[in-house]
């Protein structure tokens, strides 16, 4: 089955700077989603990604967060300044009509702010 | 505020016995509805959906949804030990994104 890969698999930074995480969506899909879950808590949604454009954000992806679709296979969360509560595992997921359809998920990527 | 509530558990079952798991949401126009399971410090993986009133079967697995009641549950038959596992109930509205529940956590004992 086709997958969506996540990288780095563990990130570790300092608070105040800026971290990159990719993903690459399975070819097909039109949507893209980032999600994040801290330690024993519930998956939040960021926010969705569209035909080139954020479709939908939550309250928690403020101007501090942006995403990218650099190019026809990549797609970005840039967090830019890090704050220690942004410490969480972050989920790319990727469909291909939509949040009405089953997601798929990458393995995510831990991110640890000190 | 959109919210799905699901009790965090842990729910124990012995192996071979039925696992029934509940969800209630908040939201009048949600559509659609899932379940995932998730491993621990691992993605969430979809086990089934579920669009209108009733029961959906698959496998082990039968999804109920009741959108009067706003009440969604998930029946797993003949439990496994590879069942033990975080079960997450999540909605969707005609807009593009899923909101997750807490997740039950569910036990499997041999």
């Amino acid at each position: 089955e086709p997958e969506v890969t996540q990288t780095p698999s563990h990130q570790v930074t300092q608070m105040g700077q800026e971290v990159i995480l990719r993903c690459v969506p399975i070819s097909n899909h039109l949507y893209f989603y980032w999600y994040r879950q801290i330690l024993g808590q519930k998956v939040e949604f960021l926010v969705s990604f569209y035909n080139n454009e954020i479709s939908e954000k939550s309250e928690i992806f403020d101007d501090q967060f942006s995403v990218e679709r650099p190019d026809g296979s990549n797609f970005t969360l840039k967090i830019r300044s890090t704050k220690l509560e942004d410490s969480a595992m972050y989920f790319c997921a990727s469909t291909v009509g939509g949040a009405n359809e089953k997601l798929f998920f990458g393995s995510g990527t831990q991110l640890s702010v000190l | 505020q959109k919210e799905v509530e699901q009790n965090s558990g842990p729910l124990s079952v012995p192996e071979g016995a039925i696992a029934s798991l509940n969800c209630t949401y908040s939201d009048r126009g949600s559509q659609s509805f899932f379940w995932y399971r998730q491993y621990s410090g691992k993605s969430p993986e979809l086990i089934m959906s579920i669009y209108s009133n009733g029961d959906k079967e698959d496998g082990r697995f039968t999804a109920q949804l009741n959108k009067a009641s706003q009440y969604v549950s998930l029946l797993i038959r003949d439990s496994q030990p590879s069942d033990s596992a975080t079960y997450l109930c999540a909605v969707s509205n005609a807009g593009n994104m899923l909101t997750f529940g807490g997740g039950t956590r569910l036990m499997v004992k041999p």
